[in-house]
This record gives C-alpha cells, structure tokens and sequence, in this order.
C-alpha cells in the first residue's frame, strides 16, 4: 500500500545511546520531514528534505541527524539519548514544499529514553 | 517565526452536537491545513484552506486570511470524530507550523 512506513513503532533507549528511526515512502515525494510530538505543544519540526542529497534543519534540530541518499529514505540518527528526546516522532512526506497535496504522515515512533 | 493558537484546548460533547475550533495565526500565510489525529496517533489530513470556505460532509472549515484566523466546523458529531485537531500554517519561505492542538472527546 502507499504512503509512510516508520520503523520501529516502539523503542526504549538507555541514555548516552544511539539509534536510527527509519522512514520510507513510495509516493515519488520529493519533500519528506520529521516533527516530534510532545503534550500540549503540538509538532515540531525537526529536519527535512527537498530532494534527495538535500537536507536543512527545522525548529528542534540539536541532537539529530538527517540524510536522503535517495528519495524514498529519510532517516533519522538520534547521536547520544538524552530524556529530553523521549517523545513520539512523526514523519511526513509531499510532492513538493509548495505543493498541497499528499501531505502524508507515518503513524509514528514512540520513543522513551531511560 | 510565525505563532499559531488554537481555541478551546479541550471540548467535550454529546454525539449529534456541532461544534466550532478556532486557530488564529500571527502572519501572512501561504498555506493552512486542518489536521485530524485520531486516538491511535494517526494523523491525516482534512483540509488545505489558505482562504475561503470548503466542506466535506459533516466537517466545513473556513479561513479569514486578513483577519488571521481560521473555523473548523463538525456538524452532528459522532464518537469517531474524538482525537485531536491540529491547524498547521506555512508562512511565504518558511516551513510548516502547527498549533498546540484542541482534544475533542465525543460522548456516546
């Protein structure tokens, strides 16, 4: 089926430890992004990509990294857990930055950091 | 950066009752989308509205864009409309931002 597959739904870090949040799509969209979602605050943005060998940063980019070697994976590298990045993270995907359509999102990476 | 506001944060109802979430914004947009997350985190996407008014069965939303503000209407709710309902506005240049959200609980 179309649209946003995160991996994994679920995961539990240890402070001080890295990992990586996977998103994919098969939509051909060029625009791709990642937002955490934190209570009562709504989604922030955190990176996101044009195009593929193309990345900037968001609102909340400290202590996240980002790479689109082709335009389907947007991966997102947590570099050293803090509890501060424990959050649910969404990542979203559309033709274009312009375009209004197909603004797809995944159903999310819960994320607890101990 | 622009700030988005979002009226009433929490808003319980009796299915069959309307109801009207408000999102205000501190600048000129180029878009402004409602956004619907449904209990079991997904969300999706309800209306692209910069300006004017749409509908879509029971849901019509409405944006002033020189009075900053924008109406999101659900007629005769349903259990199924609960979740929580973002606005998300793109100012010219700029990325998406979205409010804080209103947490709608429908009452059978």
């Amino acid at each position: 089926n179309a649209g946003v597959t995160q991996t994994p739904k679920f995961q539990v870090l240890k402070t001080g430890q890295s990992m990586t949040l996977q998103c994919a799509q098969d939509m051909n969209h060029e625009y791709m992004s990642w937002y955490r979602q934190d209570p009562g605050m709504g989604l922030r943005l955190i990176h996101y990509s044009v195009g593929a060998g193309i990345t900037d940063q968001g609102e909340v980019p400290n202590g996240y990294n980002v790479s689109r070697s082709t335009t389907e994976d947007f991966p997102l590298r947590l570099l050293s857990a803090a509890p501060s990045q424990t959050s649910v993270y969404f990542c979203a995907s559309s033709y274009s930055p312009t375009t209004n359509y197909g603004y797809t999102f995944g159903s999310g990476t819960r994320l607890t950091v101990v | 950066g622009i700030q988005v506001e979002q009226s009433p944060p929490d808003l319980i109802l009796q299915e069959g009752a309307n109801s009207t979430l408000r999102c205000n914004f501190s600048d000129s947009v180029n878009n402004l989308q409602w956004f619907h997350q449904n209990p079991w985190g997904q969300l999706i996407n309800l209306f692209y509205i910069p300006s004017g008014t749409k509908q879509n069965g029971r849901l019509s939303a409405t944006t002033v864009a020189t009075e900053r503000y924008s109406l999101l209407y659900i007629s005769s709710s349903q259990t199924t409309d609960s979740g929580v309902y973002f606005c998300a506005v793109r100012g010219y240049g700029q990325n998406f931002v979205f409010g804080p959200g209103t947490r709608l609980s429908v009452l059978p």
